[in-house]
């Protein structure tokens, strides 16, 4: 079966400071893949996705970036986090043939 | 423009009635739906998804309606449970058919 593993689950990092969130998925070859960030209370934004290896649609412009350097790895990155990058964000794949979307466990990012 | 909706942000039940939750789209031309659950602090969880040429689509314990005449979509929850306690969110496949764009969510709390 499948399985999509995010890390870290939760991370608290200074204003200015870069960022690295890194988003794995097992049991499936070339999947899309998906960046989602989620605000408190609110409902989940894409921000990248991904349909092969070095291939990034951004959604959002912004201070953040990704990359996928591999099949089934999917990177979310800044060089300089803002007090507006706190939030909970979401990695998902979905397969070729369909639209549906498997969600990660997510990770917590307060910017302080 | 693409847009996802739903009625009420918040929605509380007893323990085993069944509950319904609304989604309104705008994008008549829109052919696939899905329903999501979330668990506070966790990913989003697929629940089931419909594409536009069913009016309905049956689960276990969960039905999901559209009617696309009125741009609407239902959630169905039979006999709630406390477990299902939970943030509900439908989404649609965007234009492009490249990812979901997701309502802003229902908070579903059911009480023994």
């Amino acid at each position: 079966s499948q399985t999509i593993h995010q890390w870290p689950a939760t991370l608290v990092q200074p204003v200015g400071s870069p960022l690295s969130l890194e988003c794995t998925v097992e049991g499936t070859s070339n999947p899309n893949l998906y960046w989602y960030r989620q605000a408190a209370g609110r409902g989940l934004q894409l921000l990248f996705y991904s349909v092969g290896i070095g291939q990034i649609s951004s959604e959002v412009p912004q201070n953040l970036s990704a990359s996928r350097p591999q099949d089934r790895q999917f990177i979310l990155s800044s060089k300089k986090l803002l007090l507006s990058d706190s939030g909970f964000y979401l990695c998902a794949w979905g397969g070729r043939e369909g639209y549906e979307q498997y969600f990660g466990p997510g990770t917590r990012l307060t910017v302080t | 423009g693409e847009s996802v909706g739903l009625h009420l942000p918040t929605l509380s039940v007893q323990e085993g009635d069944n509950s319904i939750i609304n989604c309104a789209y705008s994008n008549s031309a829109s052919d696939y739906f899905i329903w999501y659950k979330q668990e506070s602090g966790k990913g989003p969880q697929f629940i089931i998804d419909i594409r536009s040429n069913m009016d309905k689509r049956q689960g276990q314990r969960v039905t999901v309606l559209l009617n696309k005449t009125v741009k609407h979509l239902s959630l169905q929850i039979a006999a709630t449970q406390p477990g299902d306690s939970a943030v509900y969110f439908c989404a649609e496949k965007n234009q492009a058919g490249t990812a979901l764009i997701f309502g802003k969510g229902t908070t579903l709390s059911v009480s023994s």
